[in-house]
Protein backbone atom coordinates (compact mmCIF):
# COMPACT_ATOMS: atom_id res chain seq x y z
CA UNK A 1 0.00 0.00 0.00
CA UNK A 2 1.60 3.43 -1.25
CA UNK A 3 -1.21 6.00 -0.69
CA UNK A 4 -1.99 6.19 -3.99
CA UNK A 5 -5.24 4.65 -4.88
CA UNK A 6 -6.15 3.53 -8.86
CA UNK A 7 -9.77 2.37 -9.87
CA UNK A 8 -10.69 0.28 -11.47
CA UNK A 9 -7.88 -1.78 -11.94
CA UNK A 10 -8.57 -3.59 -14.88
CA UNK A 11 -11.20 -1.90 -17.64
CA UNK A 12 -12.43 -3.25 -21.38
CA UNK A 13 -13.94 -0.21 -23.17
CA UNK A 14 -15.16 -0.36 -26.91
CA UNK A 15 -13.37 2.27 -29.03
CA UNK A 16 -16.66 4.24 -29.12
CA UNK A 17 -17.01 4.09 -25.27
CA UNK A 18 -16.33 6.60 -22.44
CA UNK A 19 -14.84 5.87 -19.49
CA UNK A 20 -12.90 7.58 -16.70
CA UNK A 21 -10.01 6.40 -14.78
CA UNK A 22 -9.59 7.60 -11.19
CA UNK A 23 -6.65 8.23 -9.14
CA UNK A 24 -6.91 9.31 -5.43
CA UNK A 25 -3.60 10.13 -3.16
CA UNK A 26 -3.78 10.14 0.69
CA UNK A 27 -0.04 11.61 0.92
CA UNK A 28 -0.87 14.84 1.15
CA UNK A 29 1.02 15.96 -1.95
CA UNK A 30 0.51 18.46 -4.31
CA UNK A 31 1.89 16.86 -7.65
CA UNK A 32 -0.02 14.06 -8.99
CA UNK A 33 1.02 11.99 -12.20
CA UNK A 34 -0.14 9.89 -15.29
CA UNK A 35 2.09 7.72 -16.98
CA UNK A 36 1.32 5.21 -19.68
CA UNK A 37 3.19 1.82 -20.20
CA UNK A 38 2.51 -0.57 -23.14
CA UNK A 39 4.41 -3.73 -24.00
CA UNK A 40 8.05 -3.39 -24.99
CA UNK A 41 8.14 0.01 -24.64
CA UNK A 42 9.73 2.60 -21.95
CA UNK A 43 7.12 4.47 -19.33
CA UNK A 44 5.60 7.50 -21.60
CA UNK A 45 5.09 10.68 -18.94
CA UNK A 46 1.39 11.51 -19.65
CA UNK A 47 0.68 14.99 -17.84
CA UNK A 48 1.62 16.47 -14.69
CA UNK A 49 -0.36 18.65 -12.58
CA UNK A 50 1.45 21.06 -9.34
CA UNK A 51 -1.36 22.56 -7.24
CA UNK A 52 -4.15 21.54 -9.50
CA UNK A 53 -2.77 22.91 -12.08
CA UNK A 54 -1.46 20.89 -15.55
CA UNK A 55 2.41 21.62 -15.58
CA UNK A 56 3.13 19.33 -18.57
CA UNK A 57 0.75 17.75 -21.59
CA UNK A 58 3.73 15.46 -23.67
CA UNK A 59 1.87 15.28 -26.50
CA UNK A 60 -1.01 13.09 -25.83
CA UNK A 61 -3.54 12.81 -28.06
CA UNK A 62 -7.03 14.80 -26.87
CA UNK A 63 -9.33 11.38 -26.69
CA UNK A 64 -7.45 11.44 -22.92
CA UNK A 65 -8.37 14.36 -21.21
CA UNK A 66 -7.14 14.76 -18.04
CA UNK A 67 -8.89 16.36 -15.05
CA UNK A 68 -7.48 17.47 -11.07
CA UNK A 69 -10.46 18.78 -8.94
CA UNK A 70 -8.19 18.81 -6.39
CA UNK A 71 -4.24 17.80 -4.97
CA UNK A 72 -5.83 14.98 -4.04
CA UNK A 73 -8.06 13.38 -7.17
CA UNK A 74 -6.72 12.66 -10.53
CA UNK A 75 -9.35 11.45 -13.45
CA UNK A 76 -8.26 10.85 -16.87
CA UNK A 77 -11.22 10.74 -19.40
CA UNK A 78 -10.85 8.22 -22.18
CA UNK A 79 -13.35 8.53 -25.30
CA UNK A 80 -12.89 7.00 -29.10
CA UNK A 81 -9.82 5.78 -27.77
CA UNK A 82 -7.63 3.10 -30.48
CA UNK A 83 -6.86 -0.34 -29.65
CA UNK A 84 -3.25 0.68 -29.87
CA UNK A 85 -4.15 2.87 -26.49
CA UNK A 86 -4.37 -0.60 -24.36
CA UNK A 87 -1.80 -0.19 -22.12
CA UNK A 88 -1.25 -0.38 -18.10
CA UNK A 89 -1.87 3.30 -17.09
CA UNK A 90 0.06 4.27 -13.84
CA UNK A 91 -0.98 7.24 -11.74
CA UNK A 92 1.32 8.80 -9.35
CA UNK A 93 2.17 11.75 -6.79
CA UNK A 94 4.63 13.53 -4.62
CA UNK A 95 5.20 16.85 -3.78
CA UNK A 96 5.73 19.61 -6.02
CA UNK A 97 9.71 20.50 -4.94
CA UNK A 98 10.91 18.85 -1.27
CA UNK A 99 13.54 20.90 -1.00
CA UNK A 100 16.71 19.07 0.35
CA UNK A 101 15.91 15.96 2.09
CA UNK A 102 15.04 12.77 0.23
CA UNK A 103 10.84 12.53 1.62
CA UNK A 104 9.84 15.14 -0.01
CA UNK A 105 11.54 14.25 -3.56
CA UNK A 106 10.01 10.43 -4.06
CA UNK A 107 7.33 9.84 -6.08
CA UNK A 108 4.72 7.10 -4.76
CA UNK A 109 3.18 4.92 -7.92
CA UNK A 110 -0.17 3.24 -7.80
CA UNK A 111 -0.85 0.08 -8.59
CA UNK A 112 -1.89 0.87 -12.17
CA UNK A 113 -4.87 0.53 -14.48
CA UNK A 114 -4.98 -2.04 -16.84
CA UNK A 115 -6.92 -0.94 -19.89
CA UNK A 116 -7.99 -3.05 -22.75
CA UNK A 117 -9.40 -0.99 -25.79
CA UNK A 118 -11.47 -3.13 -28.06
CA UNK B 1 17.21 17.74 -21.47
CA UNK B 2 17.85 14.71 -18.30
CA UNK B 3 18.37 11.56 -20.16
CA UNK B 4 18.82 7.77 -18.18
CA UNK B 5 20.28 5.18 -19.84
CA UNK B 6 20.35 1.22 -19.08
CA UNK B 7 21.70 -0.30 -21.63
CA UNK B 8 21.34 -4.31 -20.24
CA UNK B 9 17.73 -4.90 -21.51
CA UNK B 10 18.03 -8.50 -19.44
CA UNK B 11 20.06 -9.93 -16.65
CA UNK B 12 19.94 -12.95 -14.59
CA UNK B 13 21.17 -14.41 -11.07
CA UNK B 14 21.68 -17.54 -9.34
CA UNK B 15 19.68 -17.45 -5.97
CA UNK B 16 21.80 -16.38 -3.21
CA UNK B 17 24.44 -14.54 -5.28
CA UNK B 18 25.01 -10.65 -5.87
CA UNK B 19 24.24 -9.21 -9.11
CA UNK B 20 24.93 -5.26 -10.23
CA UNK B 21 22.39 -3.01 -12.43
CA UNK B 22 23.68 -0.23 -14.26
CA UNK B 23 22.63 3.02 -15.00
CA UNK B 24 24.18 6.28 -16.55
CA UNK B 25 22.61 9.38 -17.21
CA UNK B 26 23.34 13.16 -18.17
CA UNK B 27 22.38 16.06 -16.61
CA UNK B 28 23.98 19.91 -16.09
CA UNK B 29 22.33 20.32 -13.05
CA UNK B 30 24.57 19.88 -9.80
CA UNK B 31 21.92 18.88 -7.52
CA UNK B 32 19.15 16.37 -8.21
CA UNK B 33 17.75 12.94 -7.21
CA UNK B 34 18.18 9.30 -7.98
CA UNK B 35 15.92 6.36 -7.56
CA UNK B 36 15.54 3.06 -8.35
CA UNK B 37 11.69 1.58 -8.61
CA UNK B 38 10.60 -2.36 -9.14
CA UNK B 39 8.12 -3.44 -11.03
CA UNK B 40 7.41 -7.37 -10.39
CA UNK B 41 4.93 -8.94 -12.56
CA UNK B 42 2.01 -6.97 -10.81
CA UNK B 43 3.15 -3.93 -12.06
CA UNK B 44 3.02 -2.56 -9.03
CA UNK B 45 6.20 0.36 -9.03
CA UNK B 46 7.69 -0.08 -5.86
CA UNK B 47 10.77 2.39 -4.61
CA UNK B 48 13.66 0.07 -3.92
CA UNK B 49 16.51 3.02 -2.94
CA UNK B 50 16.80 6.46 -3.31
CA UNK B 51 19.82 8.79 -3.18
CA UNK B 52 20.30 12.34 -3.16
CA UNK B 53 23.29 13.94 -5.11
CA UNK B 54 25.07 16.03 -2.73
CA UNK B 55 25.48 13.11 -0.36
CA UNK B 56 28.52 11.50 -1.19
CA UNK B 57 27.93 8.57 1.26
CA UNK B 58 25.96 5.42 -0.84
CA UNK B 59 22.88 4.69 0.06
CA UNK B 60 22.00 1.31 1.66
CA UNK B 61 18.72 -0.50 1.61
CA UNK B 62 18.90 -4.01 3.57
CA UNK B 63 20.06 -6.41 0.90
CA UNK B 64 20.02 -3.45 -1.68
CA UNK B 65 22.67 -0.95 -2.05
CA UNK B 66 24.09 1.68 -5.37
CA UNK B 67 27.49 2.81 -6.48
CA UNK B 68 26.74 6.25 -6.67
CA UNK B 69 29.69 8.00 -9.20
CA UNK B 70 28.79 11.50 -9.46
CA UNK B 71 31.45 12.88 -11.92
CA UNK B 72 30.95 9.81 -13.95
CA UNK B 73 27.19 9.83 -13.73
CA UNK B 74 26.53 6.93 -12.77
CA UNK B 75 24.26 4.84 -10.26
CA UNK B 76 24.47 1.26 -10.20
CA UNK B 77 22.29 -0.87 -7.83
CA UNK B 78 23.67 -3.87 -6.42
CA UNK B 79 21.40 -6.32 -5.20
CA UNK B 80 22.96 -9.17 -2.35
CA UNK B 81 21.92 -12.98 -1.54
CA UNK B 82 19.41 -12.58 -4.47
CA UNK B 83 16.04 -13.63 -3.75
CA UNK B 84 13.34 -15.53 -5.98
CA UNK B 85 11.12 -12.20 -5.48
CA UNK B 86 13.85 -10.21 -6.22
CA UNK B 87 12.58 -11.12 -9.93
CA UNK B 88 11.40 -8.27 -11.71
CA UNK B 89 11.74 -5.47 -14.00
CA UNK B 90 13.84 -2.66 -12.17
CA UNK B 91 14.05 1.04 -13.67
CA UNK B 92 16.64 3.92 -12.58
CA UNK B 93 14.90 6.88 -12.40
CA UNK B 94 16.27 10.90 -12.05
CA UNK B 95 14.44 14.02 -10.28
CA UNK B 96 15.71 17.11 -10.62
CA UNK B 97 15.84 19.64 -7.73
CA UNK B 98 15.81 22.77 -9.64
CA UNK B 99 13.02 24.74 -11.31
CA UNK B 100 9.64 23.31 -12.34
CA UNK B 101 10.64 20.65 -12.93
CA UNK B 102 8.91 18.21 -11.31
CA UNK B 103 8.80 14.90 -12.21
CA UNK B 104 10.89 11.28 -12.62
CA UNK B 105 12.61 10.76 -15.93
CA UNK B 106 13.40 6.73 -16.77
CA UNK B 107 15.17 4.48 -18.15
CA UNK B 108 13.90 1.89 -20.34
CA UNK B 109 14.53 -0.52 -17.90
CA UNK B 110 15.84 -4.16 -16.77
CA UNK B 111 14.60 -7.62 -16.19
CA UNK B 112 15.89 -9.53 -13.85
CA UNK B 113 15.63 -13.37 -13.12
CA UNK B 114 16.74 -15.06 -10.72
CA UNK B 115 17.43 -18.58 -11.23
CA UNK B 116 16.65 -21.19 -8.22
Amino acid sequence: ETGVTQTPRHLVMGMTNKKSLKCEQHLGHNAMYWYKQSAKKPLELMFVYNFKEQTENNSVPSRFSPECPNSSHLFLHLHTLQPEDSALYLCASSQVQGGRGIGGNTIYFGEGSWLTVV
Amino acid sequence: AQTVTQSQPEMSVQEAETVTLSCTYDTSESDYYLFWYKQPPSRQMILVIRQEAYKQQNATENRFSVNFQKAAKSFSLKISDSQLGDAAMYFCAYRSLTGANSKLTFGKGITLSVRP
